[in-house]
This record gives C-alpha cells, sequence and structure tokens, in this order.
C-alpha cells in the first residue's frame, strides 16, 4: 500500500499569510493526487486534481505542485472561509489512501 | 448542477446489515467510477471500496473485504454499498463522490 504522509498536522495562519502543506508518498504515484477542504460538520470538498489543476469553481489562491513522491498544495493569501482541514488523497493505486490531514487555525 | 445524495444509514446492531444508496443527478453517471469513503467520528478519511463504469472491476479496502459488496445501477443513476457483518469500527460517515463532487454523507452507528 502506498501510505502518504502529509505535514504538517496542524498549522496556525494569520488572514493573508501564504499557506504550504506537503504530502509525500512512499512511492512514485506520477501526478494522480487530490487536495480536499473540509469544514466541521461538513463534506469534502475537492479543491485539486491531478497534482495541479484547480477543481472548478475553486478560488485561484489555492495551488497545487508536485510530481512522483512529493506534492504541495499552496494558499496564496489565507481568507477567514479558508480556515479548516486539508486532507491529499492518492489514486494512482488501489488501495486509494489519504493523508492524515492539515487543521489550519486561526493564529 | 451535479448533486450527490446519499442514503439508508441507521443505527444498528453489531452483526447487522445495511445498504446504503447514493443518488447522482446532473451528470452523465455511467461516465464515471465510483467510490465509497468514509469518516469515523473525529477521525480522518478512508477509502472504503471502487466500482468501474461497467462494474467489471472492483476493490475493497482490507478492512470491509469480504463483507462488504458494492455495486450500482447506470440506468437509475445509483450506486450502493450492501453493508453486512457489522461490527464497531465501521461506525462512520459514508461518502460517495461523482466527479470530485460529494455527498453530505449518510451516518452508521453500529452499536448494542
Amino acid at each position: 500500500d502506498i501510505q502518504m504522509t502529509q505535514s504538517p498536522s496542524s498549522l496556525s495562519a494569520s488572514v493573508g499569510d501564504r499557506v504550504t502543506i506537503t504530502c509525500r508518498a512512499s512511492q512514485g504515484i506520477r501526478n494522480d493526487l487530490g487536495w480536499y477542504q473540509q469544514k466541521p460538520g461538513k463534506a469534502p470538498k475537492r479543491l485539486i486534481y491531478a497534482a495541479s489543476s484547480l477543481q472548478s469553481g475553486v478560488p485561484s489562491r489555492f495551488s497545487g505542485s508536485g510530481s512522483g513522491t512529493e506534492f504541495t498544495l499552496t494558499i496564496s493569501s489565507l481568507q477567514p472561509e479558508d480556515f479548516a482541514t486539508y486532507y491529499c488523497l492518492q489514486y494512482n493505486s488501489f488501495p486509494r489512501t489519504f493523508g492524515g490531514g492539515t487543521k489550519v487555525e486561526i493564529k | 448542477e451535479v448533486q450527490v445524495v446519499e442514503s439508508g444509514g441507521d443505527l444498528v446492531q453489531p452483526g447487522g446489515s445495511l445498504r446504503l444508496s447514493c443518488a447522482a443527478s446532473g451528470i452523465m453517471f455511467s461516465n464515471f467510477n465510483m467510490n465509497w469513503e468514509r469518516q469515523a467520528p473525529g477521525k480522518g478519511l478512508e477509502w472504503v471500496s471502487y466500482i468501474s463504469v461497467d462494474s467489471n472491476t472492483i476493490y475493497y479496502a482490507d478492512s470491509v473485504k469480504g463483507r462488504f459488496t458494492i455495486s450500482r445501477d447506470n440506468a437509475k443513476n445509483s450506486l450502493y454499498l450492501q453493508m453486512n457483518s457489522l461490527r464497531a469500527e465501521d461506525t462512520a460517515v459514508y461518502y460517495c463522490a461523482i466527479n470530485g463532487i460529494w455527498g453530505q454523507g449518510t451516518m452508521v452507528t453500529v452499536s448494542s
């Protein structure tokens, strides 16, 4: 199974900050990776697919990069509505595996 | 607008069974491979099962293999998860998603 190591597990940031979250795969997954945002009590929302493609309707302050084993989600200027938990998901092979999540909190 | 609606969650005793459904609208359901995922209370996301567009390819997480069965009916734009021999550790919100759009989930609680 492919393990997805996500870091950090939590972070505190201020509105306007640039935020970076990383996922490392235990083996190469090409660009078969998505990023998801989840707010308390709500379903996950896909932000990025194929490592760097922005889901329709998602603000352009979200971006993804990486290929192979190392991937990054960047929020260029954190907004109040961005405080949430973020997960990566590899879909290169089964079982699909999620990262452990990154909780983004208000500083 | 794409809509995804899960249903069928309930409180069930250990060893019991449930059948979850997922209905998709506003999208050509038959063109998309489908997955079930779940989230235990206070925990992260876990993939459960996959089915291809033609139902010919199916995968399960080891944790549910032999107990859960995924299926789909493209004529009804629907996905199903038959869950047997339920355990306390199956307690979770169960989600389906199509083309990145997730439903609101349905809660399964396994408890005596």
